[in-house]
């Protein structure tokens, strides 16, 4: 039972323009979230994160929203770059079990040119 | 600054081979510490975490198991290897306080 889900496995956007990745979770309960992106043969690396009391959390060309009453959470990437190409991750956790993680499967974005 | 070292990167075992992947991170004491597994198309899913030393809690039922003999080394095992158990392994840290998990590079087991 998949508590986390990104329903776009891929996405296309070109270099300056802005990349919007979405994620969809089904527990109500969960407390914090977080965005990791992966680089090919690399480990995930954190992106930035929010918690549940907040609705908006912002780091440099990353901006995350969060709406609990729909549970969907977004991650903004403004200006897109041809670094940021890449898998990005979606994951939660529930209050009592910081590290415990549910991750979606990913999204792959590519930035072009 | 705090490092984690996974080892090795790739790995082709046969069904029913054994298997120990290890783990250790650096720059820091008495970590928690987690092995997550991505399967193709799927995201990472929580295997086992560790809080100290001999300490092992198991997320999902399988037919691998975990050890933490020091406390800055995790260590993954099976006795007899799956085709099932073919995925991406990642080790990851965390400390006590609401930081986010640093995870290792990852080890991309095939077993054949």
């Amino acid at each position: 039972d998949q508590q986390v889900k990104q329903n776009s496995p891929s996405l296309s956007v070109q270099e300056g323009r802005i990349s919007i990745l979405n994620c969809d979770y089904t527990n109500s309960m969960f407390d914090y979230f977080l965005w990791y992106k992966k680089y090919p043969a690399e480990g995930p690396t954190f992106l930035i994160s929010i918690s549940s009391i907040k609705d908006k959390n912002e780091d440099g060309r990353f901006t995350v929203f969060l709406n609990k009453s729909a549970k969907h959470l977004s991650l903004h990437i403004v200006p897109s770059q041809p670094g940021d190409s890449a898998v990005y991750f979606c994951a939660a956790s529930l209050a009592d079990s910081w590290g415990k993680l549910q991750f979606g499967a990913g999204t792959q974005v590519v930035v072009t040119p | 600054s705090q490092t984690i070292h996974q080892w090795p990167a790739t790995l082709v075992q046969p069904v029913g081979s054994p298997l120990s992947l290890e783990c250790t991170v650096e720059g820091t004491s008495n970590p928690n510490l987690y092995w997550y597994r991505q399967a193709a198309g799927r995201g990472l899913q929580l295997l086992f975490y560790s809080v100290g030393i001999g300490q092992i809690s198991s997320e999902v039922p399988q037919n691998l198991s975990a050890s933490r003999p020091q406390d800055r080394q995790f260590i993954l095992s099976s006795k007899k290897l799956l085709l099932s158990d073919s995925g991406f392994y990642l080790c990851a840290w965390g400390d006590s306080t609401n930081s986010p998990l640093h995870f290792g590079n990852g080890t991309r087991l095939t077993v054949t």
